[in-house]
């Protein structure tokens, strides 16, 4: 069936420093890749997307790219803030699976000054 | 900006007890969903409906929980008996629908259930 693996956390990063968060994902057909943030207490928040090969997400100054080759879709950030302190989860939908997502088991991102 | 409604937030109960959750989904959308997620792992979905029918419950413990949209809108999410592995966030998301460019699914703040 469909997997997303997640790099365990946490992450501990400096402000300002270079964000890499890697997803990779098993998948049967052609998903569609997410990642979502959550803060504490909080629902999920989508925060970028991409629904085919070498689709690049951004948002918020994150990016994501839809590697096929490498089944991945790392996320990354040039300059994380404090703000960005969050539990970070990839996820994928099959398409013609219904929308169903499928999601990693996060990465805790905390980012100090 | 239009948001998914959940309540409660927080809900705390005696094992054996019955426990309600109600969504509210996003004006307009046609498909909604109720995921599990427990502390530490990310969401598993429990249940998906498309207006009031259900498309996928294959992962809904049936002997204890029940789930309905009666009129295609808002949802209630029940468990009876509420056992102690049922502590966790439970979310709701909404989205227009299944097909591309209609698949992005808004998830609700969540309800945080604790069983004692």
């Amino acid at each position: 069936g469909d997997s997303v693996t997640q790099m365990e956390g946490p992450v501990t990063l400096s402000e300002e420093a270079f964000l890499t968060i890697n997803c990779t994902y098993t998948a049967t057909g052609y998903p569609s890749l997410f990642w979502y943030v959550q803060y504490p207490g909080e629902g999920l928040q989508l925060l970028l997307k991409a629904t085919k090969a070498d689709d690049k997400g951004s948002n918020k100054g994150f990016e994501a790219t839809y590697r096929k080759e490498t089944t991945s879709f790392h996320l990354e950030k040039g300059s994380v803030q404090v703000s960005d302190s969050a539990v970070y989860f990839c996820a994928l939908s099959e398409a013609g699976g219904g929308n169903k997502l499928t999601f990693g088991t996060g990465t805790q991102l905390k980012v100090e000054l | 900006e239009a948001e998914v409604a959940q309540s409660p937030r927080y809900k705390i109960t005696e094992k054996s007890q019955a426990v309600a959750f109600w969504c509210d989904p996003i004006s307009g959308h046609a498909t909604l969903y109720w995921y599990r997620q427990i502390l530490g792992q990310g969401p598993e979905l429990l249940v998906q409906f498309q207006d009031e029918s259900v498309v996928d419950d294959s992962q809904l413990p049936k002997d204890r929980f029940s789930a309905e949209r009666l009129k295609g809108v808002d949802s209630t999410l029940k468990i009876q008996p509420a056992e102690l592995g049922d502590s966790a966030m439970y979310l709701c998301a909404s989205s227009f629908g299944s097909g591309l460019g209609r698949e992005t699914q808004y998830f609700g703040p969540g309800t945080r259930l604790l069983v004692l």
